[in-house]
C-alpha cells in the first residue's frame, strides 16, 4: 500500500520568499501524485498534478512541483510567496495498476506567510 | 454548476445519536468518496463508490455506513455517533471509474459529538 510523507508540519515565511515544500511517498510501482491547496475556511482544490511525461508541472498561481523519481519525492516549490498563499498543503498519491486506486494524503503542511 | 454539495454545514450531536450526511453532485461523475479531516493526520478515506451501484470500505470504516443513492448523491452515516468521530467531514468526485483522476471536493461538513 502507499503512504505518503511531508516532513513540514507548519511553515512560517514572509512574504516575497521562496518556498519548498517536502512530499516523499512510498510505493513501488508507477504513481500519479498531486498538491492539493485548503485556504482558510475553504474546501480542498487542485493545486497542480503530475500524471507522465515533463516530471517538472507547473499549476496555479506561480506552484510548480518536481517529481524524482529516484528520490520519491514531489517537492512543492514557489518563488515569491504571498499573502494570499497562506494556507494548509496536501500531497497525495495514487498507484496506477488495473483495478480502481484510491488517493492517499499526507498530513499536510500549514503554512503562514506574514505580510 | 453547483459541482460538489455538503448538508449540513455544522452538526453538533450527542454521543449516541444517528445523523446521515448529503452528498450531491451535479458534474456526472462516477466516484464519490467520503474522507474526514483531523488535526495532523491530513484527509483519510472512510468509504469510496467507484460507480454507482457499489461502495467499499476505506482506511477508516468502523462506525460509518453509506449508500449511493443514484449517480448524484452519496450519503454517509453515523448510526450511534461518539466523541471520537468529530472532524470536519469531505465529499469528493472523481470522473471516472479510477481513482487516479482527479478529485473534486465539497465544502465540508463540520460535526460535533459530545
Amino acid at each position: 500500500a502507499q503512504s505518503v510523507s511531508q516532513h513540514n508540519h507548519h511553515v512560517i515565511l514572509s512574504e516575497a520568499a521562496s518556498l519548498e515544500l517536502g512530499c516523499n511517498y512510498s510505493y513501488g510501482g508507477t504513481v500519479n501524485l498531486f498538491w492539493y491547496v485548503q485556504y482558510p475556511g475553504q474546501h480542498l482544490q487542485l493545486l497542480l498534478k503530475y500524471f507522465s511525461g515533463d516530471p517538472l508541472v507547473k499549476g496555479i498561481k506561480g506552484f510548480e512541483a518536481e517529481f524524482i523519481k529516484s528520490k520519491f519525492s514531489f517537492n512543492l516549490r514557489k518563488p515569491s510567496v504571498q499573502w494570499s498563499d497562506t494556507a494548509e498543503y496536501f500531497c497525495a498519491v495514487t498507484g496506477v495498476n488495473t483495478g480502481f486506486q484510491k488517493l492517499v494524503f499526507g498530513t499536510g503542511t500549514r503554512l503562514l506567510v506574514s505580510p | 454548476n453547483a459541482g460538489v454539495t455538503q448538508t449540513p454545514k455544522f452538526q453538533v450531536l450527542k454521543t449516541g445519536q444517528s445523523m446521515t450526511l448529503q452528498c450531491a453532485q451535479d458534474m456526472n461523475h462516477n466516484s464519490m468518496y467520503w474522507y474526514r479531516q483531523d488535526p495532523g493526520m491530513g484527509l483519510r478515506l472512510i468509504y469510496y463508490s467507484a460507480s454507482e451501484g457499489t461502495t467499499d470500505k476505506g482506511e477508516v470504516p468502523n462506525g460509518y455506513n453509506v449508500s449511493r443513492l443514484n449517480k448524484r448523491e452519496f450519503s454517509l452515516r453515523l448510526e450511534s455517533a461518539a466523541p471520537s468521530q468529530t472532524s470536519v467531514y469531505f465529499c469528493a468526485t472523481s470522473p471516472g471509474g479510477e481513482g487516479a483522476d482527479t478529485q473534486y471536493f465539497g465544502p465540508g461538513t463540520r460535526l460535533t459529538v459530545l
